[in-house]
C-alpha cells in the first residue's frame, strides 16, 4: 500500500504564481516524521524542510511554507510568487520512528513555472 | 566538505554484464541507502544498511547486490539478473538509523542505461 500519495504528477505555473503541492501520507505509529526535498534537473535531492508529529505548526522560510494537518494525514508545501528557478520534481517523504531510519517517498510532483 | 560521492555520474551497460556503483561517504554516517527511481515511480528502496558488515533488502532487491565492509562505503553491483536495469540511482546515508530526527544525505546520482 502506498504509504505517500502525491496526487499532482504535474503542475505548470507562471512566474509569480503562488503554487501548492499537496501530500497525503498514512501512518502507523504515533510518532513519524515527513520531509519535502526539492531534486533540480541536477538530479540531487535537496532537503526543504523537516516536520515531526508532534509539531503541527506551519513553517514559513522565505517563500515556502508548510501546512501540516494530522486530522486529514496532509503536508502540503506552498510556494508564493514562483520563481523560474523554482522549476523542479518535489518529493514528500516519510519515516515511521520504528522503520529503522528508511524513507517512504511520493512519486514526486514535476512542477514547471514558465517565465 | 562533507557528503556522498557517487560515481561514476553515467553508466552504460550491455546486456548480461554486472556493474558496480560506488557510493562514498565522509560524514561518519552509520546508516546507508540505495534508492532507484523511475520517471513516475518516486523513489524506491533496493537495500540499506544500519551498521558495517549488516544489510537488509529493501523493496526492489532481486538483481542487485551490496556490501559494507567500510563505514564509509556502500557499492551496489547491479547484476545479470536485473531485467530492467536502466534508471537513475541514488545513495544516501544517516548519523543514527532508528532513533531521532534526522536528516538524509543524498548523492547526486548514477544514471544507468543498459545499451
Amino acid at each position: 500500500a502506498q504509504k505517500v500519495t502525491q496526487a499532482q504528477t504535474e503542475i505548470s505555473v507562471v512566474e509569480k504564481e503562488d503554487v501548492t503541492l499537496d501530500c497525503v501520507y498514512e501512518t502507523r505509529d504515533t510518532t513519524y516524521y515527513l520531509f519535502w526535498y526539492k531534486q533540480p534537473p541536477s538530479g540531487e535531492l535537496v532537503f526543504l524542510i523537516r516536520r515531526n508529529s508532534f509539531d503541527e505548526q506551519n513553517e514559513i522560510s522565505g517563500r515556502y511554507s508548510w501546512n501540516f494537518q494530522k486530522s486529514t494525514s496532509s503536508f502540503n508545501f506552498t510556494i508564493t510568487a514562483s520563481q523560474v528557478v523554482d522549476s523542479a520534481v518535489y518529493f514528500c517523504a516519510l519515516k515511521w520512528s520504528s522503520t529503522l531510519g528508511r524513507l517512504y517517498f511520493g512519486r514526486g510532483t514535476q512542477l514547471t513555472v514558465w517565465p | 566538505d562533507g557528503g556522498i560521492t557517487q560515481s561514476p555520474k553515467y553508466l552504460f551497460r550491455k546486456e548480461g554484464q554486472n556493474v558496480t556503483l560506488s557510493c562514498e561517504q565522509n560524514l561518519n554516517h552509520d546508516a546507508m541507502y540505495w534508492y532507484r527511481q523511475d520517471p513516475g515511480q518516486g523513489l524506491r528502496l533496493i537495500y540499506y544498511s544500519q551498521i558495517v558488515n549488516d544489510f537488509q533488502k529493501g523493496d526492489i532487491a532481486e538483481g542487485y547486490s551490496v556490501s559494507r565492509e567500510k563505514k564509509e562505503s556502500f557499492p551496489l553491483t547491479v547484476t545479470s539478473a536485473q531485467k530492467n536495469p536502466t534508471a537513475f540511482y541514488l545513495c544516501a546515508s544517516t548519523p543514527f538509523p532508528g532513533t531521532g530526527n534526522y536528516g538524509y544525505t543524498f548523492g547526486s546520482g548514477t544514471r544507468l542505461t543498459v545499451v
